[in-house]
C-alpha cells in the first residue's frame, strides 16, 4: 500500500514464501505502470511494467496484476529470497508522459 | 560502468550556497528529468527535457534550475540553498516517447545545513 506521513508500510515475509505488495494509483485514465525496486542507497531499478490493455504480466519470479476498476495494482513475488528485501514502489503514467510515483512499501524477508 | 552517473554522490553545503549536480548518460537517449525524493514520499518531478532544446517545470520546479548542455548532460543548479532541499536526488533518462521505463542514477544526497 501507499504510505502517509515519513513511515513507509513494511511487509515482513519468511524466505521461501510468495509476496505481494499493493499499490493504489490515482489517475483512472493512466496507461502504462511500473514497478520499481530500490535498495538503501542506491537508485530505482525497473522490475516489471504492464500496459493498461492488461490485467495481468509475468517476469522472472514476479507477476504483475492491474485492476483498473478499482485502480489497483499489485506485484506479486514467488519464492522471496533475502535479496529481494528492499523498497517497492509503483509508478503510473499518462500518454507516455510524465510519471507519478507512489512513496513504496518496505519489504523485509526474514532468513 | 553505470549508464547514468551523478556527480556528486554525496554533498554537504550550507545555506545560501550555489549548488550543482550532474547527471550524464550513454544511453543515447532524449529525455532526461531530475526528481527529489524524501523519506516516506514519492519521487516527485523537479524538471525534464526532451531534447537539447527542450526544457519543462516539473510539480516542484521552485528553487531549482537546470541546463541540458548536451544529449547526454543534464545538470540541476540550486542557486540559493536552503535546510528543506536537503533530500536525495535523481537523475533519470527515458529513449523516446513510447520507450518504456525510467532508467535512474544512483542518486546524490543533498545536506544542507
Amino acid at each position: 500500500g501507499e504510505s502517509v506521513g515519513l513511515h513507509l508500510p513494511t511487509l515482513s515475509v519468511q524466505e521461501g514464501d510468495n509476496s505481494i505488495i499493493n499499490c493504489a494509483y490515482s489517475n483512472s485514465a493512466s496507461d502504462y505502470f511500473i514497478w520499481y525496486k530500490q535498495e538503501s542507497g542506491k537508485g530505482p531499478q525497473f522490475i516489471i511494467d504492464i500496459r493498461s490493455n492488461m490485467d495481468k504480466r509475468q517476469g522472472q519470479r514476479v507477476t504483475v496484476l492491474l485492476n483498473k476498476t478499482v485502480k489497483h495494482l499489485s506485484l506479486q513475488i514467488a519464492a522471496t529470497q533475502p535479496g529481494d528485501s528492499a523498497v517497492y514502489f509503483c509508478a503510473e503514467n499518462l500518454n507516455f508522459n510524465k510519471f507519478y510515483f507512489g512513496s513504496g512499501t518496505k519489504l523485509n524477508v526474514k532468513p | 560502468d553505470a549508464d547514468v552517473t551523478q556527480t556528486p554522490r554525496n554533498r554537504i553545503t550550507k545555506t545560501g550556497k550555489r549548488i550543482m549536480l550532474e547527471c550524464s548518460q550513454t544511453k543515447g537517449h532524449d529525455r532526461m528529468y531530475w526528481y527529489r525524493q524524501d523519506p516516506g514520499l514519492g519521487l516527485r518531478l523537479i524538471y525534464y527535457s526532451f531534447d537539447v532544446k527542450d526544457i519543462n517545470k516539473g510539480e516542484i520546479s521552485d528553487g531549482y534550475s537546470v541546463s541540458r548542455q548536451a544529449q547526454a548532460k543534464f545538470s540541476l543548479s540550486l542557486e540559493s540553498a536552503i535546510p528543506n532541499q536537503t533530500a536525495l536526488y535523481f537523475c533519470a533518462t527515458r529513449q523516446d516517447r513510447d520507450g518504456g521505463e525510467l532508467f535512474f542514477g544512483e542518486g546524490s544526497r543533498l545536506t544542507v545545513l
